[in-house]
């Protein structure tokens, strides 16, 4: 099975930074990773497929990169809004196995 | 409006069976590949099931062999029929519609079931 790690596991950033989240595959997935973003007793929202696609209505200072098994989540300007859980996804088979998150916080 | 809404969570033995429904409106669950997606309290998202615009399904090795994924096309409806549960199956359950008729990105979600397993 393919395994998903991200880093780092937790990230403290000043409103206006840019922020970026690292996941790797243990194997290509060419481009069908997904990236979610989960707030606090919230339910998980798609924000990036395909590896670089941002879903419709996802703010643009968001975005994502990588192909293979290096993908990267890119916040341009972090707002307190931002503050939240983020998941990537594969999606390339028979399993859709998530990433272990990443906790984005307000420092 | 596209939504997916989750029933059937609850307090069950170990041991003891519970099956989950996600009814879905605004579309239709037998056009695009179906999930459910678990949540530990305080862990992260796991992947529990698939199952295929043409019916094939495929589970995580966690489950495999205990839970059942189907679906009702009548019913526009999801169901996670979930056997010999174990302490560990404790975890928020959710629905999830992948955006096309293949592998793809989770696009809807549920707003999640509850399910705890305790004696």
């Amino acid at each position: 099975d393919i395994q998903m790690t991200q880093s780092p596991s937790s990230l403290s950033a000043s409103v206006g930074d840019r922020v970026t989240i690292t996941c790797r595959a243990s194997q290509g997935i060419s481009n069908y990773l997904a990236w979610y973003q989960q707030k606090p007793g919230k339910v998980p929202k798609l924000l990036i497929y395909a590896a670089s696609t941002l879903q419709s209505g996802v703010p643009s200072r968001f975005s994502g990169s990588g192909s293979g098994t290096d993908f990267t989540l890119t916040i341009s300007s972090l707002q307190p809004e931002d503050v939240a859980t983020y998941y990537c996804q594969k999606y390339n088979s028979v399993s859709f196995t998530f990433g272990p998150g990443t906790k984005v916080d307000i420092k | 409006e596209v939504q997916l809404v989750e029933t059937g969570g609850g307090l069950i033995q170990p041991g003891g069976s519970l099956r989950l429904s996600c009814a879905a409106s605004g579309f239709t669950v037998s056009s695009n590949y179906m999930s459910w997606v678990r949540q530990a309290p305080g862990k992260g998202l796991e992947w529990v099931s698939v199952i295929y615009s043409g019916g094939s399904t495929y589970y995580a090795d966690s489950v495999k062999g205990r839970f059942t994924i189907s679906r009702d096309n009548s019913k526009n409806t999801l169901y996670l029929q979930m056997n010999s549960l174990r302490a560990e199956d404790t975890a928020v359950y959710y629905c999830a519609r992948s955006i096309d008729a293949g592998p793809a990105a989770f696009d809807i979600w549920g707003q999640g079931t509850m399910v705890t397993v305790s004696s």
